[in-house]
């Protein structure tokens, strides 16, 4: 699992409240990413990250911010959860290696807006 | 990024072999072509990668004609366990910093019955 967790794992919240998940890393990995799935989509990018500070938009980022002060914490918010947020989220980290695009995912967590 | 073209739905029996193909038709010439799978309530496993020609590992073989705008991921002698959705996936994974990251499409469903 290269060493990714992400909490919390389930999360229910109302809408327009803020919400915060975290993607912890123990093996240095330099790029990291967020997604979202769901029924229909597969998965979409929100946002990854090539490094600390660095960041950039994946294909889905509209209403959701990131930040990577330190290089094992990934940190994907919703500033103001809507219902169309709802889904499952997973955060990947790529292998160090150029000759390849291996990417380990967490978990996942589950997020329900009401 | 490559746009790809996956069939949404296979059937299977055990033990036969099964070949889904992706099209990529505008696949650049740094792109490589990579695998995943995923099973319900996972995050995606990342199965295989190739250039040209065949790669093959302990789990699956990946063609690639010459014109490298499709790509063939084989699974020999399928399981029920091997039930999951295949994602193709096009890319330059060489490109550092902003415009690392690859598209998951909606994946192949595959079913293995008895």
């Amino acid at each position: 699992d290269a060493g990714i967790t992400q909490s919390p794992r389930h999360k229910v919240t109302e809408t327009g409240t803020p919400v915060t998940l975290r993607c912890h890393q123990t093996e240095n990995h330099r790029y990291m990413y967020w997604y979202r799935q769901d029924p229909g989509h597969g998965l979409r990018l929100i946002h990854y990250s090539y490094g600390v500070k660095d960041t950039d938009k994946g294909e889905v980022s509209d209403g959701y911010s990131v930040s990577r002060s330190k290089t094992e914490d990934f940190l994907l918010t919703l500033e103001s959860a809507t219902s169309s947020q709802t889904s499952v989220y997973f955060c990947a980290i790529r292998l160090n290696r150029n000759t390849s695009y291996e990417q380990y995912f967490g978990p996942g967590t589950r997020l329900t807006v009401t | 990024l490559a746009k790809t073209t996956q069939p949404i739905s296979m059937d299977s029996y055990e033990g036969q072999e099964v070949n889904i193909t992706c099209s990529h038709n505008n696949i650049a010439t740094n792109d490589y072509i990579t695998w995943y799978q995923q099973f319900p309530s996972q995050g995606p496993r990342f199965i295989i990668q190739g250039y040209k020609t065949k790669v093959t590992n302990e789990v699956a073989s990946l063609f690639i004609p010459a014109d490298r705008k499709s790509s063939t991921l084989s699974l020999p002698r399928v399981s029920l366990s091997d039930t999951a959705v295949y994602y193709c996936l096009v890319g330059d994974i060489l490109i550092t910093g902003g415009g690392n990251k690859l598209t998951f499409g909606t994946g192949t469903q595959l079913k293995v019955e008895l």
